[in-house]
């Protein structure tokens, strides 16, 4: 069965700066898809950035960006010139690539931004 | 643009009582599923439909049953309403190819079980 883990709770960081959310996941798949979801207060589900496996180069989507280190089966998140309506739960989730397009999540990490 | 609509918005039960969430969507996914999240916790499997008439479970599938009558209809069902079921049950859709594709899930239903 494959795991998303999200090591940290919490996360703070100061606006306009930069932060990076960690996300590693466990599989024995070869070919499956990666995203980032946000989660704010009203609890809807945001997609925020999405990662295929098969490919090498990372993600970007204005200021989300991610880091996929395949080998190391890790994924983080950084957001750059942070706002503060990025203050939100993150999750981390992972999709197999067959049919189904179920997700499995991790945790979650809770980002505030400090003004 | 409706999108994934779920009714009702929220919900308190007893113990015991039954009751169903109706989940439409309005994009003609052939794919739609039931996600509950617990305090402090990521989303969980229930249960999933890949087709009209076809449901299959998921990672936390107990005391819950789910119809998919209409392909733009997935009902979740609680028989006997538990305290452990208190959560919020997110909807979700998507299209059937095999890329990975975009979920949408809807507002979430909050149900509390006293």
């Amino acid at each position: 069965a494959q795991t998303v883990t999200q090591s940290q709770p919490e996360m703070s960081v100061q606006e306009a700066e930069t932060v990076t959310l960690s996300c590693t996941y466990d599989t024995s798949e070869s070919d499956y898809y990666l995203f980032w979801y946000k989660q704010p207060p009203s609890r809807q589900m945001i997609l925020v950035i999405r990662q295929e496996a098969y490919k090498q180069q990372n993600a970007t989507e204005n200021r989300f960006s991610v880091n996929f280190q395949k080998a190391a089966k890790s994924f983080s998140l950084k957001i750059s010139d942070s706002q503060l309506g990025d203050a939100a739960m993150y999750f981390c989730a992972y999709s197999r690539g067959d049919a189904g397009n179920m997700l499995t999540f991790g945790g979650g990490t809770r980002l505030m931004v400090k003004p | 643009n409706a999108g994934v609509t779920q009714t009702p918005k929220f919900r308190v039960l007893k113990t015991g009582q039954s009751m169903t969430l109706l989940c439409a969507q309005d994009m003609n996914h052939e794919y739609m599923y039931w996600y509950r999240q617990d305090p402090g916790m990521g989303l969980r499997l229930i249960h999933y439909s890949v087709g009209e008439g076809t449901t299959a479970k998921g990672e936390v599938p107990d005391g819950y049953n789910v119809s998919r009558l209409k392909k733009q209809n997935f009902l979740l069902g609680l028989e006997s309403a538990a305290p452990s079921q208190t959560s919020v049950y997110f909807c979700a859709s998507s299209f059937r190819t095999v890329y990975g594709n975009t979920i949408y899930f809807g507002e979430g239903s909050w149900l509390t079980v006293v």
